[in-house]
């Protein structure tokens, strides 16, 4: 079945330095998602991407979709305190189903 | 926003009892709505899709007679794990699709002692 992976599995920042999670289908998308999940907290929904090659903005976050439309990225310029969580993608492929990456879990020390 | 809601958020029962959990739809009618486990440290896993008016499709691996999903109406959406056992215990969360947007309830906590 379908897979859905991210990279890194975990990542530890200085306030202030860039993060990147990348999320990697085996299986061509017709969209995707993020979400970001607080500890203790339910996943809350921050973007979809639709179109191949699409980069989208908001504020510190630039979120991106490969030309393929297998992969996508996450990025966040100067992390803060408050970009504590675990970062998922999440995957269509066509049913409005979507199939959770494996998530990665972002610390950022003051 | 869309707004989803589920009850309880907390649960802790003995082992062999059954447990229902709801999911509403609040401010949205959701034909479709969608049940996740998830354990600590650990991704979401979609566990069934709950349809209105007509029967749940599961994912493979997951028991269907364990996990009994009815979607009743446009609005509400309930999981009963029936007898349930320590393994069981988990972080379960519904979500339902409003304007091609996918929007998560609270989740809840079961705990099977």
């Amino acid at each position: 079945g379908q897979q859905v992976m991210q990279i890194p599995q975990y990542q530890h920042v200085q306030e202030g330095e860039d993060f990147t999670t990348y999320c990697n289908s085996s299986t061509t998308l017709s969209n995707i998602q993020w979400y970001k999940q607080r500890p203790g907290g339910h996943p809350v929904f921050l973007i979809q991407l639709v179109k191949s090659g699409e980069v989208k903005k908001q504020k510190r976050l630039t979120f991106q979709f490969g030309e393929a439309k297998k992969n996508s990225s996450l990025h966040i310029t100067a992390t803060q305190t408050t970009d504590v969580g675990t970062y998922f993608c999440a995957a269509d492929s066509g049913t409005y189903k979507y199939i959770f990456g494996t998530g990665t879990r972002l610390k950022v020390l003051a | 926003g869309a707004v989803v809601s589920q009850h309880p958020s907390r649960v802790i029962c003995k082992s062999g009892t059954s447990v229902k959990i709801e999911c509403r739809s609040l401010d949205f009618q959701a034909t479709t709505m969608f049940w996740y486990r998830q354990f600590p440290k650990q991704s979401l896993m979609l566990m069934a899709t709950s349809n209105e008016g007509s029967k749940a499709t599961y994912e493979q691996g997951v028991e269907k007679d364990k996990f009994l999903i009815n979607h009743a109406s446009l609005t509400l959406s309930t999981l009963t794990v029936t007898s349930a056992h320590p393994e069981d215990s988990s972080f379960y969360i519904c979500s339902a699709t409003y304007s091609e947007t996918q929007y998560f309830g609270p989740g809840t906590r079961l705990l099977v002692l």
